[in-house]
């Protein structure tokens, strides 16, 4: 069974560009996690989406957007790039079921942003 | 509301030694508490959880946690430190409700001396 997939690995854009992340869930898996992992800041929650609703949202600027395509695979979307974004982007996903079950991560996109 | 706090950003062990890595939550619901470990510019791997079921829980690689309630804790042990066991650990709370939402610690950096 394929894990979660991210891509691409690396990406580098120019401040002020816009920068696109995708994620594929594991086959199953209905809901998609997003989270940035910047240096020394542990894990910030971004967006979380379910069903191809977005569920809940980390408190980011609105220039962090998503979406969830039917297959559930999803996009994150970064406008009006900022140097400080620059950060590991990690995905997760998991089963339309409440509780224990837990996340399965990607092995992350490292955004630079020169 | 739930909250994780991992105590000790930083653990330093000499390899060959017990491993002690703590977190303490806190919640209003019957918790389930996760570790994950995060190698160097990898996503996150679940080492271990637990769901109400037995109190000791043994995960992966030799690691295992011990649910306290009353304690609120869910500590991390391993007897013999490795040094591939140097990482980022990462402890998280839910609840068996209908959200399937994560609430993480900040982590705790293993670094293992030889």
């Amino acid at each position: 069974e394929a894990g979660v997939t991210q891509s691409p690995t690396h990406l580098i854009k120019t401040r002020g560009q816009q920068a696109t992340l995708r994620c594929s869930p594991i086959s199953g898996h209905t809901s998609v996690y997003w989270y940035q992992q910047a240096l020394g800041l542990g894990l910030q929650f971004l967006l979380w989406y379910d069903e191809g609703e977005e569920r809940n949202r980390g408190n980011f600027p609105p220039r962090f957007s998503g979406r969830q395509f039917p297959n559930y695979s999803s996009e994150l979307n970064v406008n009006a790039l900022e140097l400080e974004d620059s950060a590991l982007y990690l995905c997760a996903s998991s089963l339309n079921q409440p509780g224990g079950y837990g996340y399965t991560f990607g092995s992350g996109t490292r955004l630079t942003v020169v | 509301a739930q909250s994780v706090t991992q105590l000790g950003s930083h653990v330093s062990v000499s390899e060959g030694a017990l491993v002690l890595l703590r977190c303490n939550y806190s919640s209003s619901v019957p918790p389930y508490l996760f570790w994950y470990v995060q190698y160097p510019n990898q996503g996150l791997q679940l080492l271990l959880k637990y769901t109400s079921a037995a109190t000791l829980v043994k995960g992966i690689n030799g690691f295992e946690a011990e649910f306290k309630k009353s304690e609120t804790s869910f500590h991390l042990t391993k007897p013999s430190a490795h040094m591939s066991d140097a990482a980022e650990y990462f402890c998280a709370v839910t609840h068996a409700g209908n959200n399937r939402k994560l609430i993480w610690g900040l982590g705790t950096s293993l670094a293992v001396n030889p």
